[in-house]
């Protein structure tokens, strides 16, 4: 079985704070994902990667920045973390059939 | 440009009833198309993909959905509903192919009464 596992399952962080999320999969996919999902918008598309320090912006990038060191592991940062960045934050890797999700940190940012 | 419209956020059903969950794609290439399924405080699980075979998928937990290119739409449909099918379900298309970004719809979340 395909395997994303991210660091926390719910995290509260301060305005101002930098925040890491990170992500890693075991199924050494080239692709990897971070999508946003907020009520009534469903899964927006924030960062991806293809490949061991590609990045590629998605649709809505402003405000996150993102690492990918190894090919299994794909961080994403607050460089400045603000109360609109409060939401549930989903990784995702993909062979060439599918993505995979993990089980999504859910940030509260006060 | 690539997009998925989920046709109503909310849908209740019975249990036992026939479970239909709509959703319409707009794609200039033939498109690869998903739907997944969350449950609460969970991430995102594939229940079906298209990807040019069959038009009619059938996925896991009985769903299955069919792909009708002359009406742009990729609508799942359950049999009969189970309680353990309330969740929140949701289509997505990718233009290139099954590994790229996916664009999703707004999501569809099914309610299941007894």
């Amino acid at each position: 079985d395909v395997k994303v596992t991210q660091s926390s399952r719910y995290l509260v962080k301060r305005t101002g704070e930098k925040v890491f999320l990170e992500c890693v999969q075991d199924m050494d996919h080239e692709n990897m994902f971070w999508y946003r999902q907020d009520p009534g918008l469903g899964l927006r598309l924030i960062y991806f990667s293809y490949d061991v320090k590609m990045k590629e912006k998605g649709d809505i990038p402003e405000g996150y920045s993102v690492s990918r060191e190894k090919k299994e592991r794909f961080s994403l940062i607050l460089e400045s973390a603000s109360t609109n960045q409060t939401s549930m934050y989903l990784c995702a890797s993909s062979s060439r059939q599918a993505q995979y999700f993990g089980p999504g940190t859910r940030l509260t940012v006060t | 440009a690539q997009s998925v419209t989920q046709l109503g956020s909310h849908v209740s059903v019975s249990e036992g009833a026939l479970v239909l969950l709509r959703c319409n794609y707009s794609s200039s290439v033939p498109p690869y198309l998903f739907w997944y399924v969350q449950y609460p405080n969970q991430g995102l699980q594939l229940l079906l993909k298209y990807t040019s075979a069959a038009t009619l998928v059938k996925g896991i937990n009985g769903f299955e959905a069919e792909f009708k290119k002359s009406e742009t739409s990729f609508h799942l449909t359950k049999p009969s509903a189970h309680m353990s099918d309330a969740a929140e379900y949701f289509c997505a298309v990718s233009p290139n192919q099954a590994g790229t970004a996916l664009i999703f719809g707004k999501g569809t979340t099914l309610s299941v009464s007894s």
